[in-house]
C-alpha cells in the first residue's frame, strides 16, 4: 500500500528556512515523479512543485520560483522541500503527492508551515 | 498555461444527483488526464475519479467522472447524495508535467 509521511513543518520568522520531508513506501519511489502542493488556510489547493524520477528534471510555480528548492534521495525513499526566504504568504498546509499511471494519486497527510513573526 | 474553472458551490438534497463541472480555458480538455479529489474539513485530499472517469477501489459507484470536448470541460457527477458526500470537491489535470487545479466547489448536501 502506498504511504506518504510528511514531516519539518513548524512555525518559522519571516524571511527564515524549513526543510520538509516526505517519507515514502509502498512502491517503487524512483520510478515516479513527486509533487508538492500547498493550500492556505481556507482557500484551495496550489501546485508548487515536482521532481522527476531520477531528479534530473525539477519546476516550480511562479509563487516559489528562486527561493523553493525541491530533492529527493531515491536510496531513502524520501522527497524534500527545501524554503527559504519564507513569506506570510507561504503559510499553509504542505502535501506531497504520488500521480498516479493507470492507478490514483496518492497524497500524503500534509505538514503545516506557519510563517509569522 | 491554462485554467480550469469550477463553481464555487453547489447544494442538493440527499438521494438527488449533482453535476460539478470544470472547465478548460484554453487548449483541450481531453489532451490531458482529469483527476477528480474530495477534501473533507481538517482532512488531506482524496482521489475519488482518475484519468477522466476511472474510479479508485473503495469510491462508490454513485461517483463517476466525465469530459465533454464541445463544451471543454469535465464534469464529477453524484448521484444517491448522502449527508457524508458534503465536502470540496477539486479538479485537477496536466500542464506538461505541472499540475493545474480548479478553485473548487463546495458541496453542501441539506
Amino acid at each position: 500500500e502506498v504511504h506518504l509521511l510528511e514531516s519539518g513543518g513548524g512555525l518559522v520568522q519571516p524571511g527564515g528556512s524549513l526543510r520538509l520531508s516526505c517519507a515514502a513506501s509502498g512502491f517503487t519511489f524512483s520510478s515516479f515523479a513527486m509533487y508538492w502542493v500547498r493550500q492556505a488556510p481556507g482557500k484551495g489547493l496550489e501546485w508548487v512543485s515536482v521532481i522527476s524520477g531520477s531528479g534530473d528534471s525539477t519546476y516550480y510555480a511562479d509563487s516559489v520560483k528562486g527561493r523553493f528548492t525541491i530533492s529527493r534521495d531515491n536510496s531513502k525513499n524520501t522527497l524534500y522541500l527545501q524554503m527559504n526566504s519564507l513569506r506570510a504568504e507561504d503559510t499553509a498546509v504542505f502535501y506531497c503527492a504520488k500521480p498516479g499511471v493507470e492507478a490514483p494519486p496518492r497524497w500524503g497527510q500534509g505538514t503545516a508551515v506557519t510563517v509569522s513573526s | 498555461n491554462f485554467m480550469l474553472t469550477q463553481p464555487h458551490s453547489v447544494s442538493e438534497s440527499p438521494g438527488k444527483t449533482v453535476t460539478i463541472s470544470c472547465t478548460r480555458s484554453s487548449g483541450s480538455i481531453a489532451s490531458n488526464y482529469v483527476q477528480w479529489y474530495q477534501q473533507r474539513p481538517g482532512s488531506a485530499p482524496t482521489s475519488v475519479i482518475y484519468e477522466d472517469n476511472q474510479r479508485p477501489s473503495g469510491v462508490p459507484d454513485r461517483f463517476s467522472g466525465s469530459v465533454d470536448s464541445s463544451s471543454n470541460s469535465a464534469s464529477l457527477t453524484i448521484s444517491g447524495l448522502k449527508t457524508e458526500d458534503e465536502a470540496d470537491y477539486y479538479c485537477q489535470s496536466y500542464d506538461s508535467t505541472n499540475w493545474v487545479f480548479g478553485g473548487g466547489t463546495k458541496l453542501t448536501v441539506l
